[in-house]
């Protein structure tokens, strides 16, 4: 695809309930973020994959957070007993490394996840 | 040491005026300082990025400031337009570390 694929848009689930957020990177791209913004606030950083590297899981703010990345590619966000509280718009971006260094991050449309 | 600060937190600026946007950094090994734009129900774009090696750099109405010595950039939107009305956020990077953003700043621009 030409960009950053994310899925689904919008999601509504009950509270307790577990949910899985699909994040689907440019081609190529070995960096693979993922960010959490609640209405009209900034981007929250919960994860950052690079390459073959363990990932930085710093900004998960609980344990019931996890994400993969499978095959250097696909990565899945999955939010465990979900919470009013992870009510939020979930960022996927992706970026190349150029010359030992990050370039141009470039986010999806996010995935809207409402929980009642 | 990692936090990048941004200010203002909003801003409305008349149509045709200057806007402009600070961030601040502690880390001196940041080597990427890019600003991006998002409108809502979007997803953040790249507007404008800078390396520590130019102090200005501009592109169309946009313009980033960048002082190495006072660990400070900036961006400067020139004959700001209603278009222009969204949020911005800085932010800055090291070799292949993650982004660190700034908080965002809402700007309005009145017609």
């Amino acid at each position: 695809g030409a960009g950053v694929s994310q899925s689904p848009s919008n999601k509504v689930t009950e509270k307790g309930k577990d949910v899985e957020l699909r994040c689907d990177p440019i081609s190529g791209h070995t960096a693979l973020y993922w960010y959490r913004q609640s209405l009209g606030q900034g981007l929250e950083f919960l994860i950052y994959f690079q390459g073959n590297s363990a990932p930085d899981k710093s900004g998960l703010p609980s344990d019931r957070f996890s994400a993969e990345r499978t095959g250097g590619s696909v990565s899945t966000l999955t939010i465990q007993r979900t919470q009013q509280e992870d009510s939020a718009v979930y960022l996927c971006a992706s970026s190349l490394v150029s010359q030992g260094r990050n370039t141009e991050a470039f986010f999806g449309q996010g995935t809207r996840l409402t929980v009642v | 040491q990692q936090q990048v600060k941004q200010s203002p937190q909003s801003l409305i600026v008349q149509k045709g005026g200057i806007s402009i946007i600070n961030c601040a950094y502690e880390n001196t090994a940041f080597d990427y300082f890019p600003w991006y734009q998002q409108f809502p129900g979007k997803g953040p774009a790249l507007l404008i990025a800078i390396r520590p090696d130019v102090s200005e750099k501009k592109e169309g109405r946009f313009t980033i400031s960048f002082n190495k010595s006072a660990k400070q950039f900036s961006l400067h939107i020139m004959d700001s337009q209603p278009g222009d009305s969204a949020t911005y956020f800085c932010a800055a990077s090291k070799g292949t570390y993650k982004y660190i953003f700034g908080t965002g700043t809402r700007l309005k621009v009145l017609a």
